[in-house]
This record gives structure tokens, C-alpha cells and sequence, in this order.
């Protein structure tokens, strides 16, 4: 069964500190995998894609990496900021799966405080 | 607008009410999706299209519910005789297209429901 697993479930950290969120799939075949940022009470943002290829990518203080062996992909926030303070989805996009091909994880809730 | 608009942006009802939640996607998008939110959770698939079809409906929780999109573009998706359980926000997204490309969703903000 194709899954989307993220962990912790939940973090609080302190401003300026670093954080690593990950994100672990039984996803197969795969096409690509998506992080999205959610604020309280908005919709889900993309904050990056990552394709097969790809084991890297950065997006301001954002980076995500991708390790299609051991399906597992992680978001590390540098010198977080309390607009960080968001729930972070991961999404894997399954190539003509159903659900529309997407798979989505539960979300990490992320708290940063002053 | 430029994204995807989604009304009433907050829905209180009464238990065994009818309610109608409406979205419009962006414009030249294909692909519409319908989500259902509880707090603390991740989005949960309830159904998508592919132009005016349902091209898959198996995320809807019962009969109760039941979505359109008769012209490819607007999309409501209609609850009957609503229960506590379904208090929730109802999250719609949409793609330039299912099959192919980059599968970046663009959410509106969502429609909180709450019954009473």
C-alpha cells in the first residue's frame, strides 16, 4: 500500500535554532516527491520538488533532500524564524495512481518560539 | 482572482442541514481537487476531476456527499444531512493537469465547517 510517513508528529524549537523534518514513503513507482508549508487557517503552499534525480535542493533557509534507495526525504529550516512556525507536509506524486496521484503525509507541526 | 477562491470561508450549521461549499479553481486548470482537514491533521483526499468528470470519487466518506463541476471550472461540493463528524475544513486545490507535469497543487484557504 502506498504510504507517506512523517515524523516527529510534532517539534518546538527556539528561534535562530536549526530543525530537520523527515518524511519516509512505500510509495512505488515514483514520480516526484513535494514539500508544502501550511499557516494556521491558510491552504498548503509548495515550498520545493524533488524529482528522482535529484538528492538536493534549497530554497532560502529551506533545504530538502531526497534518497530514492531508502525512500526517505528530509526538510531542514537553518536559522529559523518564528514565521517558520507552520505544519509542513510532504506529498509524493504516484505516476497514474489514484487519489488524483498524490499521496500525502500527515503533516509536522512546527512551533518557534522567541 | 489569480488563485483558487473558496466560499463561504466559514459555514456554521445546524445537525441534518444541507450545506454547499463552493470553489473556484484557477483559471486554465484542469485539474480540481476537493480535501477534507481536522485539526492536526494532514489533508485527506475526498475526490478530483478531470474537466467536468469525477475522475475519482473513492476519498468521499458516505452518500451524504457528492460534488460537481458541470462546466469544467467552478466545483461545489454539497453535504446532506450533516453530522458533528463532518465539522472540518474543506481544503480545494488545483492543477494545470493530472496526467504529467510537476503535480504542484495551488490551495485556496479553505472552508471551515462546523455543525452544530
Amino acid at each position: 500500500k502506498n504510504q507517506v510517513e512523517q515524523s516527529p508528529q510534532s517539534l518546538i524549537i527556539l528561534e535562530g535554532k536549526n530543525c530537520t523534518l523527515q518524511c519516509n514513503y512505500t510509495v512505488s513507482p515514483f514520480s516526484n516527491l513535494r514539500w508544502y508549508k501550511q499557516d494556521t487557517g491558510r491552504g498548503p503552499v509548495s515550498l520545493t520538488i524533488m524529482t528522482f534525480s535529484e538528492n538536493t535542493k534549497s530554497n532560502g533557509r529551506y533545504t530538502a533532500t531526497l534518497d530514492a534507495d531508502t525512500k526517505q526525504s528530509s526538510l531542514h529550516i537553518t536559522a529559523s524564524q518564528l514565521s517558520d512556525s507552520a505544519s509542513y507536509i510532504c506529498v509524493v506524486k504516484v505516476p497514474g495512481g489514484s487519489q488524483g496521484n498524490l499521496i500525502f503525509g500527515k503533516g509536522t507541526k512546527l512551533s518557534v518560539k522567541p | 482572482g489569480a488563485g483558487v477562491s473558496q466560499t463561504p470561508s466559514n459555514k456554521v450549521t445546524e445537525k441534518g442541514k444541507y450545506v454547499e461549499l463552493r470553489c473556484d479553481p484557477i483559471s486554465g486548470h484542469t485539474a480540481l481537487y476537493w480535501y477534507r482537514q481536522s485539526l492536526g491533521q494532514g489533508p485527506e483526499f475526498l475526490i478530483y476531476f478531470q474537466g467536468t468528470g469525477a475522475a475519482d470519487d473513492s476519498g468521499l466518506p458516505n452518500d451524504r456527499f457528492f460534488a460537481v463541476r458541470p462546466e469544467g471550472s467552478v466545483s461545489t461540493l454539497k453535504i446532506q444531512r450533516t453530522e458533528r463528524g463532518d465539522s472540518a475544513v474543506y481544503l480545494c486545490a488545483s492543477s494545470l493537469t493530472v496526467l504529467g507535469g510537476a503535480g504542484e497543487l495551488f490551495f485556496g484557504e479553505g472552508s471551515r465547517l462546523t455543525v452544530l
